[in-house]
């Protein structure tokens, strides 16, 4: 069982604010990253799949960077909208073929 | 395409009972996944199928939970008998084989043990 954290475990702020949260992960034998968004009483959706080291993605007003020798991944939101209230969850493979370690996800909550 | 499909969405059953779970994955997705996600847990793997073979299921309590693949299409979880701490959301889930690329879930399926 690996270990992968998440910080923080909930944040609220306002519409128009813009906010990161932290994914640590063993560095060893790293695959990939995947981040995804869930809202209550639909299915997880993913946000990004990540591969090497120094990437860096981008979805709309959503990034996200890893650092695989380190082992992290930060995802940001700009702008923070309603809708963007959702868990997000972050999920790191060993090796090919291993299935995906999960953390506690990040609770964001986005108020008008 | 369509997505991971699961039923039933909700299910409320009294310890000691039994419960199934189905699942149909995406078409051609030859990997299929059952987690289970505890209230203020991240989902948790319970088994991993490659087809119809187990590739891991080294956190399912073989005690009372099983699962299947048939045919390595769709697959069913079972729990018998249930326990309190067995009340969670089921989440299925598939991907392509050997890729590092999204896996799609389904919706789940929220079990309450009374």
């Amino acid at each position: 069982i690996l270990n992968v954290e998440q910080s923080p475990q909930s944040l609220h702020v306002q519409e128009g604010d813009s906010t990161n949260f932290t994914c640590s992960f063993p560095s060893s034998n790293f695959y990939a990253l995947h981040w995804y968004r869930w809202e209550t009483a639909k299915s997880p959706e993913a946000l990004f799949v990540m591969t090497l080291n120094g990437d860096e993605k981008k979805k709309g007003r959503i990034s996200a960077t890893l650092n695989t020798k380190e082992g992290y991944s930060y995802l940001y939101i700009k702008g923070s909208q309603p809708e963007d209230s959702a868990t997000y969850l972050c999920a790191f493979i060993r090796h090919s073929g291993y299935a995906l370690n999960f953390g506690k996800g990040t609770s964001l909550l986005v108020t008008p | 395409e369509a997505g991971v499909a699961q039923s039933p969405r909700y299910k409320i059953i009294e310890k000691r009972q039994s419960v199934a779970f189905w699942c149909n994955p995406i078409s051609g997705h030859a990997t299929l996944y059952w987690y289970q996600q505890i209230l203020g847990q991240g989902p948790k793997l319970l088994i991993q199928f490659q087809n119809n073979g187990v590739v891991d299921d080294s956190q399912l309590p073989k005690d009372r939970f099983s699962a299947e693949r048939l045919k390595g299409v769709d697959s069913t979880l079972k729990i018998q008998p249930a326990k309190l701490e067995d009340s969670a959301v089921y989440l299925c889930a598939s991907s392509l084989e050997r890729t590092p690329g999204a896996y799609t879930f389904g919706s789940g399926t929220r079990l309450t043990v009374v």
